[in-house]
């Protein structure tokens, strides 16, 4: 079965820094995304950004990156010149190529100070 | 805007006695999905619905059932909630299969007295 693991329960960053959040995932399969989605305080969550397994690129989204690491099974997130509204939940998540259910890990805390 | 609401934000029950919570979406999305979130837990995937064909998760217990009526609706019924129902519980919604997004509403907070 996979798994996904966030080994940071906890983040913090100051505004304009940049912070990176870990993410590992385990999967015997080789097609396959990975996404990190976001939940701020009392609202709902939102996709961030997706990965393709097949893709060898980084995606990439304005501020947000990710370093995909698949022979390593890691999936971490860089935020760049982070900002108050950063601030949430981020959970990192996998799914397989031919199913709807996403995995998610357990979240990272992400508090951002001015 | 078009987006996934969930009725109520946050609900008590008692224990033993059944509750149902309500998402509704106006995405149009032919896929709903409910997720269990337990406090500092992963969300976990209960079941969903693409269209009318309803895929329960193996380990899903009985007690949770759910319906959806028409597209724009589902329901989530525990049938006799216990003490450890207790969580946050996510409605989401896709386009279509497989989902290359998700689109989750707000969540309803449930506490079992």
């Amino acid at each position: 079965a996979q798994t996904v693991t966030q080994s940071q329960p906890e983040m913090s960053v100051q505004e304009a820094e940049t912070v990176t959040l870990s993410c590992t995932y385990d999967t015997s399969e080789s097609d396959y995304y990975l996404f990190w989605y976001k939940q701020p305080p009392s609202r709902q969550m939102i996709l961030v950004i997706r990965q393709e397994a097949y893709k060898q690129q980084n995606a990439t989204e304005n501020r947000f990156s990710v370093n995909f690491q698949k022979a390593a099974k890691s999936f971490s997130l860089k935020i760049s010149d982070s900002q108050l509204g950063d601030a949430a939940m981020y959970f990192c998540a996998y799914r397989s190529s031919n199913t709807d259910k996403l995995i998610f890990g357990t979240g990272t805390r992400l508090q951002v100070f001015p | 805007d078009a987006m996934v609401i969930q009725n109520p934000r946050y609900q008590v029950t008692q224990f033993g006695k059944p509750v149902t919570l309500s998402c509704s979406q106006t995405l149009n999305h032919n896929v709903m999905y409910w997720y269990q979130q337990k406090s500092s837990q992963a969300p976990k995937l209960l079941f969903h619905y693409y269209d009318k064909d309803f895929n329960n998760e193996a380990d899903t217990p009985d007690n949770f059932q759910s319906r959806r009526p028409n597209t724009s609706f589902c329901f989530l019924d525990i049938r006799s909630p216990g003490l450890g129902d207790a969580a946050m519980y996510l409605c989401a919604t896709s386009r279509d299969r497989p989902s290359n997004e998700q689109f989750f509403g707000p969540g309803t907070r449930l506490t079992v007295l």
